[in-house]
């Protein structure tokens, strides 16, 4: 089984809907990440959670918002969407030693 | 953290060395370089890190220069399921910024048969 898991693997939704995509991992890390992809584009961070109590914004966190409901699970929300959110979205896992897991990803459209 | 710099694209003979540099001219003493590949539009894969002395695994090579202002990913022998986009990242092992890897565009390799 993967380590890191996310689903939808694939969304497509309209306008104004509100969206929530999941991430659960095994391996047991504290650390977790969600980032996003446009084409063409390295990946940007919009929010990570170094545990249940804690949530901390990255460079682009408008328009999103997270839930980390245990160590596991880490949901990223989308309360309204909107087209350019229409991306490739990430999961990731590290331990305190850095090296990041990723999940598989999640395709996005919003139309 | 630091900000690296890398060719936007390569090209490698299948069964060749590939050889990926990364500028790290601003990198800080306590910043690790690592390096990660995704393959196209699958999750970013780690490959490996080093601080400041050479490192070998089932993977690749990593060699940092004297000065540490830049570095070289080596596949030794790349296959045609080693085409991916290759980021150069450098960072401290803990940082007071979330522990969050900046991926910038890096460099899109691909293996010609």
């Amino acid at each position: 089984d993967a380590d890191v898991t996310q689903t939808p693997r694939n969304r497509i939704t309209k306008t104004g809907k509100r969206i929530m995509l999941e991430c659960s991992q095994t391996k047991g890390h504290d650390r977790m990440y969600w980032y996003r992809q446009d084409p063409g584009l390295g990946l940007r961070l919009i929010y990570y959670s170094f545990d249940v109590k804690d949530i901390n914004k990255g460079e682009i966190s408008d328009g999103y918002s997270v839930s980390r409901q245990a160590q596991a699970k880490f949901s990223l929300s989308l309360e309204s969407a909107i087209p350019n959110q229409t991306a490739l979205y990430f999961c990731a896992t590290a331990s305190y030693l850095n090296e990041q897991f990723f999940g598989p990803g999640t395709r996005l459209t919003v139309l | 953290d630091a900000k690296t710099t890398q060719p936007p694209s390569m090209d490698c003979a299948e069964g060749r060395a590939a050889n990926l540099p990364c500028n790290h001219s601003t990198i800080s003493g306590n910043e690790y370089v690592y390096w990660y590949r995704q393959i196209h539009s699958q999750g970013p894969q780690y490959i490996i890190h080093g601080l400041k002395n050479n490192e070998t695994n089932e993977m690749a090579s990593l060699i940092i220069t004297e000065d540490r202002k830049s570095s070289t990913l080596i596949l030794p022998h790349a296959t045609l399921r080693d085409t991916a986009v290759y980021y150069c990242i450098v960072r401290p092992p803990s940082s007071n910024t979330g522990n969050q890897f900046y991926f910038g565009t890096g460099t899109s390799l691909t293996v010609i048969p």
